[in-house]
């Protein structure tokens, strides 16, 4: 069982939709991260959070908007999405004693 | 940028057999790791290997560094049908940024037939 919970699994909008994905985790660590993957391909980095603060972003489209209200919540607002944006979105929180990450499950966009 | 390149891109080995999945990498690192992710799903970490490490065993698994070559390989020995799956190696160096982050390399896939 993974401790790093993604909401929801699947989303499916439209271009002019406005939605957010969600991440949860109770580990303690405090660094944050959003990737995105496509399929056959390996997760490209999106944003890092580190104390609550947004610490890198890797020059990702502002139709991404990422948001850590608190040490255990990550979100990724979402607004006039391309349908290239389709993919699965990964939540990663990092150890930063041993450098490990820990991944959620993903929620898997599919933009119309 | 992707910085770990993996070889091979798909392999497909029988049960039983041992698999070894190798990965190239440019810059200095601080730790070099394996992900592994079954289709759809999240990635799971298998093994970290420092950069003053050369060889790691956990389980199955064994991992080698050479960093004068900039490269790791990943051995599963006497695998299984439920080591089917992606394999990623992943570089964990120090950016400009002041941060630790880690970059992917483009993964194995790996099916191992019963």
């Amino acid at each position: 069982d993974t401790e790093v919970t993604q909401t929801p699994k699947h989303l499916v909008m439209g271009m002019t939709n406005k939605k957010s994905l969600k991440c949860e985790q109770h580990m303690g660590h405090r660094a944050m991260y959003w990737y995105k993957q496509k399929a056959k391909k390996p997760p490209e980095l999106m944003f890092v959070y580190s104390y609550e603060k947004l610490s890198i972003n890797e020059s990702v489209p502002s139709r991404f908007s990422p948001e850590c209200p608190n040490s255990s919540l990550l979100n990724l607002h979402l607004h006039a999405l391309q349908p290239e944006d389709s993919a699965l979105y990964l939540c990663a929180i990092q150890d930063s004693n041993t450098g490990e990450l820990f991944f959620g499950e993903g929620s898997r966009l599919t933009v119309l | 940028s992707q910085q770990g390149e993996e070889d091979p891109q798909a392999l497909s080995i029988q049960e039983g057999e041992n698999a070894t999945m190798n990965c190239s990498y440019k810059t200095s690192i601080n730790n070099l790791q394996w992900y592994r992710q079954n289709s759809g799903r999240g990635l799971v970490h298998l093994i970290l290997i420092r950069s003053n490490e050369r060889e790691k065993h956990s389980g199955r698994l064994r991992v080698t560094l050479d960093t004068s070559k900039k490269s790791s390989s990943l051995l599963i020995t006497a695998s299984r049908a439920a080591d089917t799956a992606s394999y990623f190696c992943a570089t964990d160096a120090r950016g400009d940024s002041g941060y630790s982050t880690l970059t992917f390399g483009k993964g194995t896939m790996l099916l191992v037939s019963p």
